[in-house]
């Protein structure tokens, strides 16, 4: 597609209850990023695919977060037994191999907005 | 340790007034530097990165490596150019993953 595609926009869910945040890269990009934005911060990274490899999850900030991009396109962030402060925007970016993002850059889809209650 | 600090919050300038937006990092080694901009409802988008030293939208921005500085710049404000600025940093190997700043929101009045 023209750009990076992320589904649903926004996202209620009940303390407790499991989601799945889905993001869709621009056709090509080899590199795909989940970020993580709380109100009133910048995005803070959780994991990177390349391809269907994910090469690093060092940001997942517990073993509730789950993430894959298995046939190396589409990639789905799970989180399970949401609590409240995993209410935040979640970003995908996805990128030409990772040598060239100082080249190109990111670029980033609209966004997820979750919010626990 | 990595990170980008955007000191400001908030910078509220005037149309036609020159417009600085700081940003100053940590990291051991070159960094690649970038700034994104975010306009209302919109999403976050590249701006300038500071390889290419290129000048978008009349802003610049040079890399001090002495004084670990990457500010924005721009001479004459414009109301469109209100929006949210984030600083960012690459790594240079292995993710190429970001470390963002926490932002500064540019408002410029007419």
């Amino acid at each position: 597609g023209a750009g990076v595609s992320q589904s649903p926009r926004y996202k209620v869910a009940k303390r407790g209850q499991d989601v799945a945040l889905r993001c869709d890269p621009i056709s090509g990009h080899v590199s795909l990023f989940w970020y993580q934005q709380a109100l009133g911060q910048g995005p803070e990274f959780l994991t990177y695919f390349q391809n269907e490899a994910q090469l690093d999850k060092s940001g997942l900030p517990s073993d509730r977060f789950f993430a894959e991009r298995p046939e190396g396109s589409v990639s789905t962030l799970k989180i399970q037994r949401t609590q409240q402060e995993d209410s935040a925007v979640y970003l995908c970016a996805s990128s030409l191999p990772g040598g060239t993002v100082g080249n190109y850059g990111y670029t980033f889809g609209s966004g997820t907005r979750l919010t626990v209650v | 340790a990595q990170r980008v600090t955007q000191p400001e919050k908030l910078l509220s300038v005037f149309k036609g007034a020159p417009v600085e937006l700081k940003c100053n990092y940590s990291y051991s080694g070159s960094p690649e530097l970038f700034w994104y901009v975010q306009y209302s409802r919109q999403r976050l988008q590249l701006l300038l990165r500071h390889i290419s030293r290129e000048s978008i939208k009349g802003f610049t921005a040079d890399l001090n490596k002495g004084e670990t500085s990457f500010h924005l710049k721009k001479p004459f404000a414009q109301e469109e150019d209100s929006a949210m600025y984030y600083c960012a940093l690459s790594t240079t190997s292995g993710t190429y993953k970001y470390i963002f700043g926490t932002g500064t929101r540019l408002k410029v009045l007419a």
